[in-house]
C-alpha cells in the first residue's frame, strides 16, 4: 500500500458526459501528480499540483482541468468525453517541489467511455 | 525531449533464476533521476528501484538491482531469484525537472 488513495476504482459513463477523479496523497506529501495510461498512448503525464498551485503541465488536454485543495487532496475533472478517454488514471504524490523525490502511485481510477 | 525505450515487450524466465529487462533512455542533461516500477495484473504502479544520475554506485534492493552506464545511457533491470510474484510489467522511467517519461514497459512472465 503507497498511501495514496484514489476514488472511485471503475467509472463507466457515456460521451459528452463529465466526471470527477478523486486523490488523497500520501501523509506530508505536498506534490500530486495525474497520469494516464492507454493501451495506445502508454503512461503519459497530465498535471503537477504542489500545495495547492499548479506546477507543471504535461500532456493534458483542454478538456481536462484538475486542481489541489487546502486539504492537498486532488480532484481531476474531465468533461465532453470521447471513447479515447477510456484509460487508467493515476494520481501520485511525492514529498518535494523540485521533483528530486519519489513519486508513490495510487491504485487508479479505470474510466471506461461508451 | 527525453525519450525512454525499453526494447523487449515480453520476456519470460524460469522460478529462481536470473533475469535482465533492458533500459535505454535519451537526454542531454547530466542530473536527472531512474526509476523501475512494477505494474502486477492488479495494475497497481509499484516502485521497485530508483537512480540517481550522479551516484556511480548502482543501486540495489534486495533480490533487484540495476546496471546504470551513464555514458551508454542505459538502465538496466537484474531480477535475481525470479519469483512467481515477480509477473508484471515492468516500466523504466526517466524524470527530470517537471517531465517524468516512461518507457512502453516490458512483460515478464515467471514460469515454474
Amino acid at each position: 500500500d503507497s498511501g495514496v488513495t484514489q476514488t472511485p476504482k471503475h467509472l463507466i459513463t457515456a460521451t459528452g458526459q463529465r466526471v470527477t477523479l478523486r486523490c488523497s496523497p500520501r501523509s506530508g506529501d505536498l506534490s500530486v501528480y495525474w497520469y494516464q495510461q492507454s493501451l495506445d498512448q502508454g503512461l503519459q503525464f497530465l498535471i503537477q499540483y504542489y500545495n495547492g498551485e499548479e506546477r507543471a503541465k504535461g500532456n493534458i488536454l483542454e478538456r481536462f482541468s484538475a486542481q489541489q485543495f487546502p486539504d492537498l487532496h486532488s480532484e481531476l475533472n474531465l468533461s465532453s468525453l470521447e471513447l479515447g478517454d477510456s484509460a487508467l488514471y493515476f494520481c501520485a504524490s511525492s514529498a518535494d517541489r523540485a521533483n528530486k523525490e519519489t513519486q508513490y502511485f495510487g491504485p487508479g481510477t479505470r474510466l471506461l467511455v461508451l | 525531449a527525453q525519450t525512454v525505450t525499453q526494447s523487449q515487450p515480453e520476456m519470460s524466465v524460469q522460478e529462481a533464476e536470473t533475469v535482465t529487462l533492458s533500459c535505454t533512455y535519451d537526454t542531454s542533461e547530466n542530473n536527472y533521476y531512474l526509476f523501475w516500477y512494477k505494474q502486477p495484473p492488479s495494475r497497481q504502479m509499484i516502485l521497485v528501484i530508483r537512480q540517481e544520475a550522479y551516484k556511480q554506485q548502482n543501486a540495489t534492493e534486495n533480490r533487484f538491482s540495476v546496471n546504470f552506464q551513464k555514458a551508454a545511457k542505459s538502465f538496466s533491470l537484474k531480477i535475481s531469484d525470479s519469483q512467481l510474484g515477480d509477473t508484471a510489467m515492468y516500466f523504466c522511467a526517466f524524470m527530470r525537472g517537471n517531465d517524468m517519461r516512461f518507457g512502453a514497459g516490458t512483460r515478464l512472465t515467471v514460469k515454474p
